[in-house]
């Protein structure tokens, strides 16, 4: 089956500053590559997703990234905000990375 | 639009038990998948439903199982609880099979087994 890595498992950002979470995978049929954000108490709700024929996509603040021959994907997040706290994971195909912590400092 | 709901939110059980737990998917997606979200961890995915069948399977012993009915609400069952089984399950229902499509996920089951 698919087996996803996620790093870092934590990260601590200045407000306003970047944050950028790596993952990698291992089945190279996966073409599909979510990333989810989880928020105390609540399921994770989707923030952006990117397909296999697409190198990167945006929307607004957040970016991802995807090289399908290397079999990596990474989420950027610019400008971040106290409310961009919250643990973040990457995913493909039905498998989840282990989940990445950030914090935004005031 | 509704969203997916589970219930209950809370739950303890006794090791050796058996649960059942709820889910209903968003109107007009047909797939539900149930994941398993133990404490600081990524979900691990238990199983897919589509259309009323076992549509693909994570690697989780076969005293987890699962039911999808007609309007694609579902049920996740666990029998002879043990205390590994304490966690946070989640559902999600989908347009389409096989992670090939956005997740919308419900806020879960916190299941406790003491």
């Amino acid at each position: 089956g698919e087996n996803v890595e996620q790093h870092p498992s934590t990260l601590s950002v200045q407000e306003g500053d970047s944050a950028v979470i790596k993952c990698t995978y291992s089945d190279s049929a996966s073409n599909y590559f979510p990333w989810y954000k989880q928020e105390l108490g609540k399921g994770p709700q989707l923030i952006i997703d990117i397909r296999s024929n697409v190198g990167e996509k945006k929307d607004q603040r957040i970016a991802v990234t995807l090289n399908k021959t290397a079999k990596h994907f990474s989420l950027h997040i610019t400008e971040t905000q106290p409310e961009d706290s919250a643990v973040y994971f990457c995913a493909a195909s039905s498998s989840f990375g282990a989940g990445t912590t950030v914090t935004v400092r005031a | 639009e509704t969203g997916v709901t589970q219930s209950p939110t809370h739950l303890i059980k006794t090791r050796g038990q058996q649960v059942t737990l709820r889910c209903s998917s968003q109107s007009g997606h047909n797939t539900v998948s149930w994941y398993q979200q133990a404490l600081g961890q990524g979900p691990q995915f238990i199983f897919q439903y589509y259309r009323e069948e076992e549509n693909g399977r994570g690697n989780f012993p076969p005293r987890f199982s699962g039911l999808q009915f007609p309007n694609y609400s579902s049920e996740l069952n666990v029998n002879a609880l043990e205390l590994d089984d304490s966690a946070l399950y989640l559902c999600a229902s989908s347009l389409e099979r096989q992670g090939g499509s956005p997740l919308h996920f419900g806020n879960g089951t916190r299941l406790t087994v003491t």
